[in-house]
């Protein structure tokens, strides 16, 4: 079955540490993106890409790194430098450059730093 | 700049009744989608309806629709004799055409909805 695959489902770090939290998908999407949720709020956009070996930084892209060089995976760094890590990450995909279709989501990661 | 307002943090609405969820947006695109999402208590996102903004008319999925007026900027959600299993959170998102090449989404902050029995 087609999807998009995050993991760990739930992680925990301690605080300092850097991170990466995994994104799979099999859906031959060219664009992928990295949103952020806290409790009770919207998704905001971390990252995204058009195509492999190319990102744009989103909304709160600060203590953020990503890396696309495959057309399937897309993972999301999580740094020191990130003042407060703990949330919940979803990582979506979708066809590029078409206005009329809509992102495809994985389960999401939530990340718990202590 | 590309915005979505949701201005209705939490509502409750009673079983079998109809509920609007408002969305305002903002962009100087001529070109986009408006998107409606639904957030379960569980975390996934479930996609609900879309309209382009050279519809002519308004969407329709289902007990979803789309109330969609173009020069106000606006994209309510109505959702037909809700049931208890939509109780969730509920996000607008905008992708605007020639912009960015299509492909930036962004989200409102969403709307709580509880349907009480």
């Amino acid at each position: 079955d087609g999807g998009i695959t995050q993991s760990p489902k739930y992680l925990f770090r301690k605080e300092g540490q850097n991170v990466t939290l995994s994104c799979e998908q099999n859906l031959n999407h060219d664009a992928m993106y990295w949103y952020r949720q806290d409790p009770g709020q919207g998704l905001r956009l971390i990252y995204y890409s058009q195509i492999v070996n190319d990102f744009q930084k989103g909304d709160i892209a600060e203590g953020y790194s990503v890396s696309r060089e495959k057309k399937e995976s897309f993972p999301l760094t999580v740094t020191s430098a990130q003042k407060n890590p703990t949330a919940f990450y979803l990582c979506a995909s979708s066809i590029a450059r078409q206005v009329n279709t809509e992102a495809f989501f994985g389960q999401g990661t939530r990340l718990t730093v202590v | 700049a590309q915005k979505i307002t949701q201005t209705q943090p939490g509502m409750f609405v009673q079983e079998k009744e109809a509920v609007t969820l408002d969305c305002t947006y903002d962009t100087s695109d001529q070109s986009y989608g408006l998107f409606w999402y639904k957030q379960p208590s569980s975390g996934e996102m479930i996609f609900l309806i879309y309209q382009g903004s050279y519809d002519e008319q308004n969407a329709t999925e289902g007990r979803y629709s789309l109330n969609f007026q173009k020069a106000r900027k606006s994209a309510n959600l109505v959702i037909s004799a809700s049931q208890l299993g939509d109780s969730a959170m509920y996000f607008c998102a905008m992708r605007e055409g020639l912009k960015s090449s299509a492909s930036k989404i962004i989200f409102g902050s969403g709307t709580r909805l509880s349907i009480r029995p």
